[in-house]
């Protein structure tokens, strides 16, 4: 089965400042690529999802990731950062009809 | 409302007892899923369903039962709830025919096992 790691526990970040969480997945086959935004008290949102095509993709509220298939990566960026964006960010995998998450990682935004 | 909703939202129950978690999606999604979240490990699939009358056991199954009679509902169900079931739950639903791919979340049910 597929797995995914999120290296980075925590990280904190100015606001104003670039952000870039890290994803890595194994898994033999190019699979499908997601990142979830999970806000206090609240269930996961999607940011973004890559299938296939341009390795680029751009999601909601201002982020991007990128598909590198050579680090087998799928890292997640936003070029400033607003206090708004403080939260938990996971990663997840889908492919053989099963989904799998990172364990996350907690974004602080320091004023 | 439309989207995917759980009930309750905080729940305490004593080891031993039995409790559901219930979950209900208006999307008329096929597919069903059930997660636990705890600090360190993420989310873990406990089950899916790709259908009414059809579920399969994910990851960390044991100790749960769902059920799934109706394509909107899907309850968990602990039969003798244990302290290591303390732990957010989220259900999720999928609009395609694949548990791969983006799947929608409730906002959870924070369970704590006294």
């Amino acid at each position: 089965a597929q797995s995914v790691t999120q290296p980075d526990i925590h990280i904190t970040v100015s606001e104003g400042a670039s952000l870039e969480l890290r994803c890595n997945y194994s898994y033999g086959a190019t699979p499908y690529l997601f990142w979830y935004v999970q806000s206090p008290g609240q269930g996961l949102q999607l940011l973004l999802k890559y299938f296939s095509g341009d390795t680029l993709v751009q999601g909601i509220k201002g982020f991007e990731a990128e598909f590198k298939r050579s680090q087998s990566s799928f890292n997640l960026r936003k070029p400033s950062v607003h206090w708004s964006d403080a939260a938990e960010y996971f990663c997840a995998v889908g492919a053989d009809n099963d989904m799998r998450f990172g364990a996350g990682t907690r974004l602080t935004v320091k004023p | 409302d439309a989207g995917i909703t759980q009930s309750p939202r905080y729940k305490i129950t004593e080891t031993g007892r039995q409790v559901t978690l219930m979950c209900h999606q208006t999307w008329s999604h096929s597919y069903m899923f059930w997660y636990r979240q705890d600090l360190g490990h993420g989310l873990r699939l406990i089950y899916y369903s790709a259908a009414a009358d059809i579920t399969d056991k994910g990851e960390v199954s044991d100790g749960y039962v769902v059920s799934r009679s109706k394509t909107e509902n899907f309850p968990l169900t602990l039969e003798s709830a244990t302290r290591s079931q303390t732990s957010v739950y989220f259900c999720a639903s999928s609009e395609l025919r694949a548990a791969a791919y983006e799947q929608y979340f409730g906002p959870g049910t924070r369970l704590t096992v006294t």
